[in-house]
């Protein structure tokens, strides 16, 4: 079956090292996108990508970045963490517009 | 500018109907809803068409009115299963097409 995975599902890291976290979706969708989730602040956008070798950012995507290589990979990468980092994040991907998103079981991140 | 979801939270009993509404202060393409049980991934329920097209699952049903672009998730006899937090977001078309931000969320507690 067609599945989304992220990995590590945890990690703790220290202030100012660089951090990537992986996300690969066997779905063959042309969107995935990256997304933080915080107590009171719901979910929100750090980067998102329409297709192999586009990226853009979202509405916190500074401190991060991604690079899209191929379909099903994009991974999200912290420059250099910050304790502001500590999040829960989601990877996420979709056909194209008009379909529902597919998200996959998240990464807590703690940054010390 | 992220979609207002009201109640905040809502408990019921279980077989009691529930409905949670979603307005955004800008025009939309499509609405979707997703529900998020603790400690998991929100899951895709539903999206709500500009023009009226409706896709989804479940015995759940949702409106969107595209002129007060406010949009409404219908929970009727409801089951333990339906508690989580039930998000709305908004694609707001255009150059975002597919880009979705999200609303605050909305705490369901089904009581037996």
């Amino acid at each position: 079956d067609a599945e989304i995975t992220q990995s590590p599902r945890h990690k703790i890291t220290e202030t100012g090292r660089q951090v990537t976290l992986a996300c690969h979706q066997t779905w063959n969708h042309n969107n995935m996108f990256w997304y933080r989730q915080d107590l009171g602040h719901g979910l929100r956008l750090i980067h998102y990508s329409y297709g192999v070798q586009d990226t853009n950012k979202g509405e916190v995507s500074d401190g991060y970045s991604v690079s899209r290589s191929n379909t099903e990979d994009l991974p999200l990468t912290l420059e250099s963490a910050a304790s502001s980092q500590t999040s829960v994040y989601f990877c996420a991907s979709s056909p194209s517009r008009g379909y529902g998103y597919t998200f996959g079981s998240g990464t807590r991140l703690t940054v010390v | 500018q992220q979609p207002v979801q009201s109640p905040q939270a809502v408990i019921l009993r279980e077989g009691e109907d529930a409905v949670i509404n979603c307005s955004s202060s800008k025009a939309l393409y499509s609405v979707h809803w997703y529900r998020q049980k603790h400690g998991e991934a929100p899951v895709f329920l539903m999206i709500l068409l500009k023009g009226g097209e409706q896709k989804g699952h479940e015995k759940i049903s949702a409106s969107f009115n595209e002129k007060k672009q406010q949009s409404s998730l219908y929970l009727t006899a409801s089951q333990l299963s339906y508690s989580g937090t039930y998000f709305c977001a908004g694609d707001a078309g255009g150059t975002s097409y597919g880009k979705l931000t999200f609303g605050q969320g909305t705490i369901l507690t089904v009581h037996p």
